[in-house]
């Protein structure tokens, strides 16, 4: 099954606004959350990434919320831009039983108009 | 400085054959994993290699299977190629076996199964 749910499939947002995407997990052994961002043709690349013990990381334009008793975490994205329009996957990792191994959510299509 | 390069970059096979996919890692990693990325999906994790030797292993038939060589370079195999096994397919290396050690992804094999 599926271990990491992300929402929404797609997402139109203008300039200048807020991009939000939402996952959830329920393997409570999950300890290491990363967003990658691909662009068609392309494979993914890290975004931005948060361990557990904190709620939130933010890097420029691009901020992680991590709520642990829900067992969810957003990728909020800033004044998007055209330039932001690319798939946007979360995805987990148990660092004490399958170190290396990440679940991926099944993605967003993130689009950005002028 | 290359990241992950992987070869080819396209290939169309017929179903029934056998094919292998190549990736050489970034300079300094040592860890190299395989993801299946169906059209519209997450990335699917196959296995690990480390030390020339499989260390981890997703829910993929024994159809696949592959190989690290002495200069950390990996190839995938899959035999008796089915029409589902057409994908993207996706390796990443790594310095460590860990995904926080910074995972590098390559752009991917694009395999089509007519």
């Amino acid at each position: 099954q599926q271990q990491v749910k992300q929402s929404p499939q797609s997402l139109i947002v203008q300039k200048g606004g807020i991009s939000i995407i939402n996952c959830a997990y329920e393997n409570t052994a999950f300890d290491y959350f990363p967003w990658y961002q691909q662009f068609p043709g392309k494979g993914p690349a890290l975004l931005i990434a948060i361990r557990p013990d904190v709620s939130e990381k933010k890097e420029g334009r691009f901020t992680i919320s991590f709520n642990k008793s829900a067992k969810q975490f957003s990728l909020h994205i800033m004044d998007s831009q055209p330039g932001d329009s690319a798939t946007y996957f979360c995805a987990a990792e148990d660092r004490g039983s399958t170190l290396g191994r990440l679940y991926f959510g099944r993605g967003t299509q993130l689009t950005v108009w002028p | 400085d290359a990241g992950v390069t992987q070869s080819p970059t396209h290939l169309i096979k017929t179903r029934g054959q056998q094919v292998t996919l190549r990736c050489s890692p970034k300079s300094g990693h040592d860890t190299v994993s395989w993801y299946q990325q169906a059209l519209g999906q997450g990335p699917q994790f196959i296995f690990q290699y480390y030390e020339e030797e499989e260390r981890q292993r997703g829910n993929f038939p024994d159809r696949f299977s592959g190989h690290q060589f002495p200069n950390y370079s990996s190839e995938l195999n899959v035999n008796a190629l089915l029409l589902g096994d057409s994908a993207l397919y996706l390796c990443a290396s790594s310095p460590r076996q860990g995904a926080g050690y910074g995972y590098t992804f390559g752009s991917g094999t694009r395999l089509t199964v007519v």
